[in-house]
């Protein structure tokens, strides 16, 4: 069954980096685009970037230049989000989304992982 | 950047009611990259509608989406229990954008 396992909750200081990992299965790996979004709580859903897991290439939105790093190591089917510099409104869950063609050149969030809480604090 | 906007925040319905949820875009966006997910509380959003109108694999036909240029409709024919959550837009353009959010809730 197609699905994205993320790794578990994290707790981090002001000013450390978090890592978080988004482990595929049931699909081709490098045929689709992994998104980050996160969502503070009570807040809307907010876009980070995204990772091509084919060519390795990655994108984030401004808010987050800088800050977000995205990899994948093809041979885990396994994409990767690294935020740096973390402060206290960076506490949220985040979440990978693939990005699916669902048809033709239509796209759109197809398969979620489970989500990552991350709580920045002193 | 182009904003979404949904309305009303909170749409207090009964089951078995219709619900009509709005999302107006700052500017006019293709229909392309226009979806609408649900999420229920302390889950992940999924995937209702894409390309504004489609539905995806396993949705049932109450839902339904409309709209172009700048006003977006999510449509559920009649609430069931299920249905009572949270739901947002999202356009992917020259960056990608969420709404925020409209609550269904149960009156």
């Amino acid at each position: 069954q197609v699905q994205l396992m993320q790794s578990g909750a994290e707790v981090k200081k002001p000013g450390a980096s978090v890592r978080i990992s988004c482990k595929a299965s049931g699909y081709t790996f490098t045929s689709y685009t992994i998104h980050w979004v996160r969502q503070a709580p009570g807040q809307r859903l907010e876009w980070m970037g995204w990772v091509n897991t084919g060519n390795g290439n990655t994108e984030s939105s401004q808010k987050f230049q800088g800050r977000f790093t995205s990899t994948r190591d093809t041979s885990a089917s396994t994409a990767y989000m690294e935020l740096s510099s973390m402060r206290s409104e960076d506490t949220a869950v985040y979440y990978c989304a693939r990005w699916g063609i669902l048809s033709g050149s239509v796209g759109a969030f197809d398969i979620w992982g489970q989500g990552t809480m991350v709580t920045v604090s002193s | 950047e182009i904003v979404l906007t949904q309305s009303p925040g909170t749409l207090s319905l009964s089951p078995g009611e219709r619900a009509t949820l709005s999302c107006r875009a700052s500017q006019s966006v293709s229909g392309t990259y226009f979806a609408w997910y649900q999420q229920k509380p302390g889950q992940a959003p999924s995937l209702l509608i894409y390309g504004a109108s489609s539905r995806a694999t396993g949705i049932p036909d109450r839902f339904s989406g409309s709209g172009s240029g700048t006003d977006f409709t999510l449509t559920i024919s009649r609430l069931e229990p299920e249905d009572f959550a949270v739901y947002y837009c999202q356009h992917y353009g020259s960056s990608l954008t969420f709404g925020g959010g409209t609550k269904v809730e149960i009156k």
